[in-house]
């Protein structure tokens, strides 16, 4: 089975920390994407990165960041986290900008 | 951009029962998918369907990409079918848009 793993099920943190959300996939897939997604809303796309070190901002970029150093790890960097970043964090895997599999997701809750 | 919509919003149905879920799309896309998103939150990918028809077990699902509506089928519905039903497109750019979702319920 391919895997998408995510660093953390549930994390709790204060308003103004730096976040680290990891992801890691155990097949060989060009493209990674990270979304939120939040009631009312559904998914939205934050950031994909196509390709190692290539990122490109999705719908809702603003006060995200990513990193893509090795092909199977793609971090979602919440600089300085603010209340309304509390919502469920979902990375993806995919390939040719079709989408593969899902993490389980990080539920975050900033305080 | 482009805009997604599902119907119906929610369904409930006893056990044994067949439905179907659509998705229009407001304009022409590369590619097409449907995801199962169970109680517990996680995301399976269904198809990848961006025009035809596939089966897999009791689910199927066709796209007219002339029309811009793809349907989802699921037959001799089990309650472990409850979760939300997500169609998703994709326009080009690796952008994938989701829509609202169906909500489904499965009665014992």
């Amino acid at each position: 089975d391919v895997k998408v793993t995510q660093s953390s099920r549930y994390l709790v943190k204060r308003t103004g920390e730096k976040v680290f959300l990891e992801c890691v996939q155990d097949m060989d897939h060009e493209n990674m994407f990270w979304y939120r997604q939040d009631p009312g809303l559904g998914l939205r796309l934050i950031y994909f990165s196509y390709d190692v070190k290539m990122k490109e901002k999705g719908d809702i970029p603003e006060g995200y960041s990513v990193s893509r150093e090795k092909k199977e790890r793609f971090s979602l960097i919440l600089e300085s986290a603010s209340t309304n970043q509390t919502s469920m964090y979902l990375c993806a895997n995919g390939q040719s900008g079709i989408l593969g599999s899902f993490g389980p997701g990080t539920r975050l809750t900033v305080l | 951009g482009i805009q997604v919509e599902q119907s119906p919003p929610d369904l409930i149905l006893q056990e044994g029962a067949n439905s179907t879920l659509r998705c229009n799309f407001s304009d022409s896309v590369n590619n097409l998918q449907w995801f199962h998103q169970n109680p517990w939150g996680q995301l399976i990918n269904l198809f990848y369907i961006p025009s035809g028809t596939k089966q897999n077990g009791r689910l199927s699902a066709t796209t007219v990409a002339t029309e811009r509506y793809s349907l989802l089928y699921i037959s001799s519905s089990q309650t472990t079918d409850s979760g939300v039903y997500f169609c998703a497109v994709e326009q080009g750019g690796f952008k994938t848009i989701f829509g609202a979702g169906t909500r489904l319920f499965v009665k014992a």
